[in-house]
């Protein structure tokens, strides 16, 4: 059974720190999405990762793929308050594209 | 544009009625998720569809139903509600194939129990 854990489940960072949150997964796989949250709304597609040594950036945040380890990277550049929201990561189940398994989430709080 | 709308968005109801969530989706995308979203639990899936009269069990599948008669709409249904199944409903699509197999999410539905 496929297996998707994030930590930290929070994180309150001040503006203008870096951190990184961490998504592992526990089958095999070559991608992993990113959706963000914000409180009370609807999932927005971040990243899609589609192989290994994946990156891709938007703005200041930046997702990593390594497939071996079993590992993606959500990194935060000097963190901006607009950026706090719940942060997902996400991967298929062996064998299919689309019936995605979803980690429990990070709550991002980004303080003044 | 195309999108993907939920109805109701927020509906109160009590143990023991059955309710529907409609999904509808004007992507023409061939798969079709339903989820549920509880606090310390992220997303969990109840069931899914890959194309029209495909219906497939997720993880979280006891006391729900869906059906797929066309390619635009998923709609969930409670046969006999539950407080347990109080919880905010995110129904989702994605194309089928060999694609990224992105999701793009409804706006939800919050589903109250009493």
């Amino acid at each position: 059974e496929l297996k998707v854990e994030q930590n930290p489940l929070f994180l309150s960072m001040q503006e203008g720190k870096n951190y990184t949150i961490y998504c592992n997964y526990s089958t095999t796989s070559d991608r992993l999405y990113w959706y963000r949250q914000d409180p009370g709304k609807s999932l927005e597609s971040l990243f899609v990762l589609l192989s290994n040594g994946a990156v891709k950036q938007e703005g200041r945040l930046m997702a990593s793929l390594d497939t071996k380890a079993r590992l993606s990277t959500l990194h935060i550049t000097a963190a901006v308050h607009d950026l706090s929201a719940t942060y997902f990561c996400a991967v298929p189940d062996t064998g299919t594209a689309s019936k995605l398994t979803f980690g429990t989430g990070t709550r991002l709080q980004v303080t003044l | 544009d195309a999108e993907i709308t939920q109805s109701p968005r927020h509906k109160i109801t009590e143990t023991g009625r059955q309710v529907t969530l409609a999904c509808h989706q004007t992507w023409n995308h061939n798969n079709m998720f339903w989820y549920r979203q509880d606090l310390g639990h992220g997303l969990r899936l109840i069931h899914y569809s890959y194309g029209v009269q495909d219906t497939n069990k997720g993880e979280v599948s006891d006391g729900y139903s869906v059906s797929r008669s066309n390619t635009e709409d998923l709609p969930l249904t409670l046969e006999s509600a539950a407080s347990s199944q109080t919880s905010v409903y995110f129904c989702a699509s994605s194309e089928g194939g060999a694609n990224t197999g992105e999701l793009f999410f409804g706006e939800g539905s919050r589903l109250t129990v009493l």
